[in-house]
């Protein structure tokens, strides 16, 4: 099974700044995930990472304030841009392993004060 | 719209005292459905995946079960380390990974 490896794991921010998010996967996957759980709330998928190429956002999300890099098939990033209380919350990599198991890592909690 | 409900949202239970945890979706055809284990503070661990109806999937005392409709997460003698928010997440046919996740059912086994 594929480990994933987050870092920060966790981070206090002033509002305003940026984050980068780091994932990093043990092992080469099909596809890479980025996902938002707010406080007390499920997964949200932000975006799917894709390798050499801009990111694919689901609707509420953009490229802007949320700019993501895969620069090979174990490596992305993921920045939380001019960021404000309401990006508070858990961001979360996953990892799709040759089309069957979906894996996640620990995840990346940001609170911004 | 592809949609995922899970309840109870929580559920006590007694050591030993095994209970179901339910999932409905619909979805414009599954791939796949998913169950993972989040325990606070911790990312989500993955559990199961289901492909069909009728697919059972068992891992020690858990057992995951598939209809059309739902899906259940039988806890048969539960301890309380079983104790975690478990969630279920379904994935369209396609090529898209993408999961749909409901809003989880927080179990508490207490001794």
């Amino acid at each position: 099974s594929a480990v994933i490896s987050q870092k920060p794991s966790r981070d206090i921010c002033q509002r305003g700044t940026s984050l980068t998010i780091q994932c990093q996967v043990d092992s080469q996957v099909t596809m890479m995930f980025w996902y938002r759980q707010q406080p007390g709330q499920s997964l949200t998928l932000i975006a799917t990472a894709n390798q050499g190429s801009e990111a694919t956002y689901e609707s509420g999300f953009v490229i802007d304030k949320f700019p993501i890099s895969r620069p090979n098939l174990t490596f992305s990033t993921l920045t939380v841009s001019n960021m404000s209380p309401e990006d508070s919350s858990i961001y979360l990599c996953s990892g799709w392993e040759n089309g069957n198991t979906i894996y996640f890592g620990e995840g990346s909690w940001l609170t911004v004060v | 719209e592809d949609q995922v409900t899970q309840s109870p949202e929580a559920l006590r239970l007694q050591e030993g005292e095994s209970s179901s945890l339910n999932c409905s979706y619909t979805v414009s055809g599954l791939r796949g459905l998913f169950w993972y284990r989040q325990d606070p503070g911790k990312g989500p661990e993955f559990l199961f995946t289901l492909y069909s109806a009728g697919e059972e999937k068992e891992k020690e005392r858990l057992k995951a079960t598939l209809t059309k409709k739902e899906s259940f997460l039988h806890i048969t003698a539960p301890k309380p380390e079983d104790s975690a928010t478990y969630l279920c997440a379904v994935q369209a046919r396609g090529n898209t990974g993408k999961l749909i996740f409901g809003q989880g059912t927080t179990l508490q086994v207490k001794p």
